[in-house]
């Protein structure tokens, strides 16, 4: 069974700060992706990324995969209130389906 | 372009009842796939279909079940409900198997089970 955690579970941080999301297994993935879940929604898709060790930015968000493709990392730059929901890491591989994270509720304070 | 479309979008059950659930995909799409979420447990694959056949299926027992008809519409049926099968059901539709280059995810049916 492929597992991904995620770290923190919660964060609440002030408007303008900076903060890292992390995901972490002990499996390897073809691919990673991570998802940004509102209430009452579904996921929606922020980014894939699938080769080790690269680096995709969109906007003020940065993502990362480990050079092993076991690990992943979300850092926002100077978050904003829009930025609040759930984060949520995915790994697709030898599973035959994309493998969730638990979530990080991420609150961003005006 | 027309997003993923579950319906309902509410939905309560009595316990012991069924209860199926409706996506249409992304247009082009012919693979979907439903997950359940709830509070404690996240998201979890419940099973993907791709033209019509089950490719993958996860850890849920027989009282759930789906299939996809010829035009990549999917249904989802869960029968004897119970108070645990109370969650938010989405269903996601992708371009290709297993969800490898990312999935378009509904807004979700919310079932709760009384």
């Amino acid at each position: 069974t492929q597992l991904l955690e995620q770290s923190p579970q919660f964060l609440s941080i002030q408007e303008g700060e900076n903060l890292t999301v992390y995901c972490n297994s002990s499996s390897v993935f073809s691919s990673l992706q991570w998802y940004r879940q509102e209430p009452g929604e579904g996921p929606v898709l922020l980014v894939t990324v699938v080769t080790g060790g690269e680096v995709k930015k969109l906007k003020r968000l940065t993502f990362q995969f480990g050079d092993a493709r076991k690990d992943s990392s979300l850092h926002i730059t100077a978050a904003q209130p829009g930025d609040t929901g759930l984060y949520l890491c995915a790994g697709s591989g030898s599973a035959r389906q994309l493998t969730f994270g638990s979530g990080t509720q991420l609150t961003v304070l005006p | 372009k027309a997003g993923v479309t579950q319906t309902p979008r509410y939905l309560i059950k009595t316990r012991g009842q069924q209860v199926t659930l409706s996506c249409s995909p992304i247009s082009g799409h012919r693979s979907v796939s439903w997950y359940q979420q709830t509070p404690g447990q996240g998201l979890q694959f419940l099973f993907e279909y791709f033209s019509e056949t089950q490719r993958n299926k996860g850890n849920f027992p027989g009282r759930f079940s789906g299939r996809q008809f010829s035009n990549s519409r999917s249904e989802m049926n869960v029968s004897t409900l119970e108070l645990g099968d109370s969650a938010l059901y989405l269903c996601a539709s992708s371009a290709g198997h297993f969800g490898n280059y990312g999935y378009t995810f509904g807004s979700g049916t919310r079932l709760t089970v009384v």
